[in-house]
């Protein structure tokens, strides 16, 4: 069965900082991965997907993500944190022969930036 | 264009009753989702529904149900409601034009369910 895990419920950085929020995923099979981000109140938003070809892949707000198979991973990086990139992110995977609309969620890391 | 829309935006429930949460997807998009967010369990995938049929169901009772209408409005029903039950139920909605397992979903912002 596919599984994802997000390494840290809790991570905070200063304004300007480097943000890594980290994904490691379990799949039998080469799996599609996305990045969503939820703000307080209000659904869910996608960051960025990866699906097959380049393994960094860039999303919006200045967010990136790198596939690495080997170490099964897909972490979530920014340069320079924002005030506004407060909020909680979801790592994701798409079950194989998904029809669509089934996604297996990590648990959510929340996101505190540091004035 | 208008994004997902969930009603109603709060409910408060008392273990035992029923209740009907309403989605209505971005249009043009045939693919219904649905989830519950709980801070101890997570976003656990709950059904979807393309063109008023079930494709994909997740690890959910029976008592959870839903449907979809032919202008791919949604609505999921939870029966004899728990304390449990307590969530936010997120829908969402994507086109796929072929079913596509990559499609980019859009969420709404969810029903607040209460459950006393």
């Amino acid at each position: 069965a596919q599984s994802v895990t997000q390494l840290g419920s809790h991570v905070s950085v200063s304004e300007g900082a480097l943000v890594l929020l980290r994904c490691n995923y379990s799949s039998s099979v080469p799996p599609y991965l996305f990045w969503y981000v939820q703000y307080p109140n209000q659904g869910l938003q996608l960051l960025l997907k990866y699906t097959t070809g380049a393994t960094l892949v860039k999303g919006i707000n200045g967010f990136e993500a790198e596939f690495k198979k080997s170490e099964t991973s897909f972490h979530l990086t920014k340069p320079s944190a924002h005030m506004s990139d407060a909020a909680e992110y979801f790592c994701a995977v798409s079950p194989p022969y998904n029809q669509g609309g089934k996604l297996i969620f990590g648990q959510g890391t929340e996101l505190s930036v540091k004035p | 264009k208008a994004g997902v829309t969930q009603t109603p935006r709060y409910l408060i429930k008392t273990r035992g009753q029923q209740v009907t949460l309403s989605c209505s997807p971005i249009s043009g998009h045939r693919s219904v989702s649905w989830y519950q967010q709980t801070p101890g369990q997570g976003l656990q995938f709950l059904f979807e529904y393309f063109s008023e049929t079930q494709r994909n169901k997740g690890n959910f009772p029976g008592r959870f149900s839903g449907r979809q209408f032919s202008n791919s409005r949604s609505e999921m029903n939870v029966s004899t409601l728990e304390l449990g039950d307590s969530a936010l139920y997120l829908c969402a909605s994507s086109l796929p034009l072929t079913g596509a397992a990559n499609e980019k979903l859009f969420f709404g912002s969810g029903t607040q369910l209460s459950v006393l």
